[in-house]
């Protein structure tokens, strides 16, 4: 069974700090996603990372995938209202993904 | 963009009934999962179809069928249902077809309650 990490677990910060989730496991991937989900909906795709030591931006999200393809990280930067959700990274391997337990992040004005 | 439906959204049931729980997208895409996602939990996989009348178990597959007759339908069906499945069901197809890459589009999702 390939299991993911996700640290921590809950974040609560104010607007306009910076914040970094961590995605964390013993297997290696060919491929990790990380989706965002809001509540009463279901996930939405954010990004897909697949070459070790990838960095990928998209606006104040910045993701990486480890160099070992083992984990990754999603680091936000001046956090606002609107980034609050459930994050959740998703290790593909062979046509499947398994799920990290996700972190709540709370951004408050 | 892929559509995605569910059906029912809600539906409160009793120990012991059998539950079937729909998913429908409108394009051809190929491979579709079937998740259940409980407080406290990610996604963890129930079954998966990979094209008609191909399916395959996931971690949580106990108590647990499905059935995918056309490429549109995944059906997901609880035997007898039992209040440890009282869960949110989410339904998802892969939008990359490459055997390294699953992104997914996710449904709305189900909420059932076992009682």
């Amino acid at each position: 069974t390939q299991l993911l990490e996700q640290s921590p677990q809950f974040l609560s910060i104010q607007e306009g700090e910076n914040l970094t989730v961590y995605c964390n496991s013993s297997s290696v991937f060919s491929s990790l996603q990380w989706y965002r989900q809001e509540p009463g909906e279901g996930p939405v795709l954010l990004v897909t990372v697949v070459t070790g030591g990838e960095v990928k931006k998209l606006k104040r999200l910045t993701f990486q995938f480890g160099d070992a393809r083992k984990d990754s990280s999603l680091h936000i930067t001046a956090a606002q209202p609107g980034d609050t959700g459930l994050y959740l990274c998703a290790g593909t391997n062979a046509g499947k993904s398994t799920f990290g337990d996700g972190t709540t992040l709370t951004v408050k004005p | 963009d892929a559509g995605i439906t569910q059906s029912p959204r809600h539906k409160v049931t009793e120990t012991g009934t059998p539950v079937t729980l729909r998913c429908h997208q409108t394009e051809n895409h190929r491979y579709m999962y079937w998740y259940r996602q409980d407080p406290g939990h990610g996604l963890r996989l129930i079954h998966y179809s990979y094209g008609v009348k191909d399916t395959d178990k996931g971690e949580v597959s106990d108590g647990y069928s499905v059935s995918r007759s056309k490429t549109e339908d995944f059906l997901l069906t609880l035997e007898s249902a039992t209040s440890s499945q009282t869960s949110v069901y989410f339904c998802a197809i892969s939008l990359t077809s490459g055997f390294s890459y699953n992104e997914q589009f996710f449904g709305p999702g189900t909420r059932l309650t076992v009682l």
